[in-house]
């Protein structure tokens, strides 16, 4: 069972309507949560974490968390073709051995089309 | 500010030569550091991270090692390559206990052939 899932994709969306980018995970412990964007040929940016239940807003950008559900999102708000890339999520978990680390999806490929 | 060095940007190399990619991290101390690797249409796979100078664990068995001579420089190494390594290899920094956030360096992408 992977620890985190993505939809591949890719998503398409016109200019300027909201994108919306999904994520969950297996394991109820997932203490912290990422996301990344990355562009083609480009190592992965961090754009947003967040770490309590709820929604929190940076920007155009929205990141939801329902601990709950195992679920995450990303929100992004009048979407442009620059926001075209591939967005990774990823969640912090700690098993109790020397260092937590992430766990990443394999992205979601999102397209803004003019 | 931090800011995180990856070099070569790019490398072509023969299967069975040896491999050295270098990382470094400015404007932090003691970063926890790693080693990622991400094949085409593949995830990222976490190959090795680093808690301190000479500290390393290990996510996956295979040909590659690591090793921390400084605080803030990360060294990637092979003996011999595999057409298998072939990959775009990232190094990230963590500021430590109690942060979680990870920043990736530019990255290496390495043939090899």
């Amino acid at each position: 069972q992977k620890e985190v899932e993505q939809n591949s994709g890719p998503l398409s969306v016109p200019e300027g309507a909201i994108a919306s980018l999904n994520c969950t995970y297996s394991d109820r412990g997932s203490q912290s949560f990422f996301w990344y964007r990355q562009y083609s040929g480009k190592s992965p940016e961090l754009i947003m974490f967040i770490y309590s239940n709820g929604d929190k807003e940076d920007g155009r950008f929205t990141a939801q968390l329902n601990k709950a559900s195992q679920y995450v999102s990303l929100l992004i708000r009048d979407s442009q073709p620059s926001d075209s890339a591939t967005y990774l999520c990823a969640v912090y978990l700690d098993r109790g051995s020397t260092l937590g680390r992430l766990y990443f999806g394999r992205g979601t490929q999102l397209t803004v089309w003019p | 500010s931090q800011t995180i060095h990856q070099w070569p940007a790019t490398l072509v190399q023969p299967v069975g030569s040896p491999l050295s990619l270098e990382c470094t991290v400015e404007g932090t101390s003691n970063p926890n550091l790693y080693w990622y690797r991400q094949a085409a249409g593949r995830g990222l796979q976490l190959l090795f991270y680093s808690v301190g100078i000479g500290q390393i664990s290990s996510e996956v068995p295979q040909n590659l090692s690591a090793s921390r001579p400084q605080d803030r420089q990360f060294i990637l190494s092979s003996k011999k390559l595999l057409l298998s390594d072939s990959g775009f290899y990232l190094c990230a920094w963590q500021r430590g206990l109690g942060s979680y956030e990870q920043y990736f360096g530019p990255g290496t992408r390495l043939t090899v052939t």
